[in-house]
């Protein structure tokens, strides 16, 4: 199974911060690599798909790179909304596998 | 708008079993494939189960296999989760998911999410 490794594990940052997440897979899975949002209590939201493509409705901070097995999400100015946990998730393989999460708090 | 709403979870004993349902409305049902993706206790998310257009293919997780059966009724828009043996483990929240293709297997992006249902196991 592929596994997906997120670093860090959580950050702390100030409103108009330039945040970025990171994500890596155990072995290559091209560019089949989707970002989440998930705010306490909700359920959890697509941000960005194939690796750089933005999801209908999502704000053009977030942007995504990446290919391979080394992903990186990126909040261009962090915005009071956007506090919350970050997956990344596979889609290369039979059996979708998400990181284990990326917690963004406020400074 | 699109609608996924959850329903069927509880309290249970180990080894007792549940059924989860999920409504669907908003969009074509039988154009997609459905998941369950489920999410323990201050914990992280992992896919469980997921389920082709017309049902010719499915999917399980290692941690679920042999123990639930997904399955789903396109004239209902509705998606079901079968669970049997039930285990301390699978104290979760269940979330139903709908895909962006109609087939199961790889290439699964999850882009609606219901709000969840909440599987407790324990005596």
């Amino acid at each position: 199974d592929i596994q997906m490794t997120q670093s860090p594990s959580s950050l702390s940052a100030s409103v108009g911060d330039r945040v970025t997440i990171t994500c890596r897979a155990s072995q290559s899975i091209s560019s089949y690599l989707n970002w989440y949002q998930q705010k306490p209590g909700k359920a959890p939201k697509l941000l960005i798909y194939a690796a750089s493509s933005l999801q209908s409705g999502v704000p053009s901070r977030f942007s995504g790179s990446g290919s391979g097995t080394d992903f990186t999400l990126t909040i261009s100015s962090l915005q009071p909304e956007d506090f919350a946990t970050y997956y990344c998730q596979q889609s290369y393989s039979t059996s979708p596998a998400f990181g284990q999460g990326t917690k963004v708090e406020i400074k | 708008e699109v609608q996924l709403v959850e329903s069927g979870g509880g309290l249970v004993q180990p080894g007792r079993s549940l059924r989860l349902s999920c409504a669907a409305s908003g969009f074509t049902f039988d154009d997609y494939a459905m998941h369950w993706v489920r999410q323990a206790p201050g914990k992280g998310l992992e896919w469980v189960s997921g389920i082709s257009w017309n049902s010719g293919s499915i999917g399980y997780a290692d941690s679920v296999k042999g123990r639930f059966t997904i399955s789903r009724d396109n004239a209902k828009n509705s998606l079901y989760l079968q669970m049997n043996s039930l285990r301390a483990e699978d104290t979760a929240l269940y979330y139903c998911a709908k895909g962006t293709i109609a087939v199961a297997g790889d290439r699964q992006v999850f882009d609606y999410w219901g709000q969840g249902t909440l599987v407790t196991v324990s005596s």
